[in-house]
């Protein structure tokens, strides 16, 4: 079984300052890795993935996450937080299953973005 | 074009009530799935079907029925709805392939029992 553990359900910033959400996993095969933002009364969108290349990942609106094995963590950051950044953001892990991948979701950060 | 369009967008029903949820994806993608997302924004898969086939049954009550006509449409069914059901349903698609993990979301249905 996998799981997700997004550290913080809320977390807020200054606008221009760093932004850190965590996420740890827990997989007994190597996993795919995702994080999802979700604005709000909006569906969820595909911020950037980690599929065993490249261990740090680039993703949209100056997202990047670096997946490290050894602490089995996927932290997202961005260096400068805008105010369009307050979202609902979610880390989640997929299971390799027949005919499909089952996305297994973290409890979402909901980050705040104080001007 | 919407690539993954659910209707309706809110649903307020009685509770006991039977109701449906459409879910219509025209990216050409072989996998659907629905999710539950609760009051503090827990999601959870609930199904998921390729080509027509039931591949995920989560531990979902059996008055959730999930129906998929063709690949492209994946419809929940809700039998004798109870306020616990109150939730934002999303469906998703994915394709075939390396980019089968991807998942591609609606905007989800905002359900709530009376």
């Amino acid at each position: 079984a996998q799981s997700v553990t997004q550290l913080g359900s809320h977390v807020s910033v200054s606008e221009g300052a760093l932004v850190l959400l965590r996420c740890n996993y827990s997989s007994s095969v190597p996993p795919y890795l995702f994080w999802y933002v979700q604005y709000p009364n909006q569906g969820l969108q595909l911020l950037l993935k980690y599929t065993s290349a490249a261990t740090l990942v680039k993703g949209i609106n100056g997202f990047e996450a670096e997946f490290k094995k050894s602490e089995t963590s996927f932290h997202l950051t961005k260096p400068s937080a805008h105010m369009s950044d307050a979202a609902e953001y979610f880390c989640a892990v997929s299971d390799s299953g027949a005919g499909s991948y089952q996305l297994t979701f973290g409890k979402g950060t909901k980050l705040s973005v104080i001007p | 074009d919407t690539a993954v369009s659910q209707t309706p967008k809110y649903l307020v029903t009685q509770m006991g009530n039977d109701k449906s949820i459409k879910c219509e994806q025209n990216l050409g993608h072989d996998t659907m799935y629905w999710y539950k997302q609760d009051s503090k924004k827990f999601l959870k898969i609930m199904f998921s079907y390729n080509n027509k086939e039931l591949i995920i049954n989560e531990t979902v009550p059996n008055r959730f029925s999930p129906k998929s006509p063709d690949k492209a449409h994946l419809n929940l069914h809700i039998n004798s709805l109870e306020l616990g059901d109150s939730a934002v349903y999303f469906c998703a698609s994915s394709p075939q392939g390396t980019l089968k993990n991807i998942q591609y979301f609606g905007a989800g249905t905002r359900l709530s029992v009376l």
